[in-house]
């Protein structure tokens, strides 16, 4: 079953403007992660936060965390074209960490039109 | 560091065929993940390796499916009796044991069960 969920499931912006996805998940955890996938390929890591963080930044990226709501937010900065593809969240189980097995959410489909 | 690599990256087999799937994570790294993907989803925990031992595995791992690692370095997926159900993406990630280490994901397998 899917433990974070993506909103929207779609998104579709101009060149440079930003881009705000959002995730929540259901059980505690360690931390989240956000991932990029382009069509028919495997998956990118971006960013890591941990639980006891409520913010980070990478570059354009920024995540945001609230584990009080159970959710956390990606936003892309200045978006490029190149930016196209699927973003998923990842959340690991602090109740059962099996290794850094991760669940992921259903996604959102991001289309920067140049 | 040449990155996950699967092989094939796509297999069309007919229902009830046996098909096999073959991973080689990156070599320093002593974690190896098995994820099912299907259009439009996020993907889906299978099984999960420590070395050549298999740690965890989903109950989505049906008695069809095994996965082998057996000298700790590359591993296999192995469908028997496939299903249309069966057709997905299969990712095979990698991970360093460190505590919150992100996962490399190989470009995966497409698989088509006609």
């Amino acid at each position: 079953s899917q433990q974070g969920e993506e909103d929207p499931q779609a998104l579709s912006i101009q060149e440079g403007e930003n881009a705000t996805m959002n995730c929540s998940y259901k059980t505690s955890i360690n931390n989240l992660q956000w991932y990029r996938q382009n069509s028919g390929r495997g998956l990118v890591h971006l960013i890591l936060i941990r639980s006891n963080e409520r913010e980070k930044h990478s570059g354009r990226l920024r995540v945001t965390l609230d584990t009080s709501k159970k959710s956390s937010s990606l936003l892309i900065t200045a978006s490029r074209a190149a930016d196209t593809a699927s973003y998923f969240c990842a959340t690991d189980d602090s109740r059962h960490n099996a290794g850094n097995m991760l669940t992921f959410g259903g996604g959102t489909r991001l289309m920067v039109k140049p | 560091d040449t990155g996950v690599s699967q092989d094939p990256r796509h297999k069309i087999t007919k229902r009830g065929q046996n098909v096999t799937f073959r991973c080689d994570p990156i070599s320093e790294h002593n974690r190896l993940y098995w994820y099912r993907q299907t259009l439009g989803q996020g993907p889906e925990f299978l099984t999960y390796f420590q070395n050549e031992a298999q740690l965890e595995k989903s109950r989505l791992l049906s008695d069809r499916f095994s996965a082998e690692r057996p000298k700790g370095s590359f591993s296999t997926l192995e469908i028997q009796r496939t299903e249309q159900g069966d057709s997905a993406m299969y990712l095979c990630a990698s991970s360093p044991q460190r505590y919150n280490s992100p996962l490399h994901f190989g470009n995966g397998t497409r698989l088509t069960v006609t």
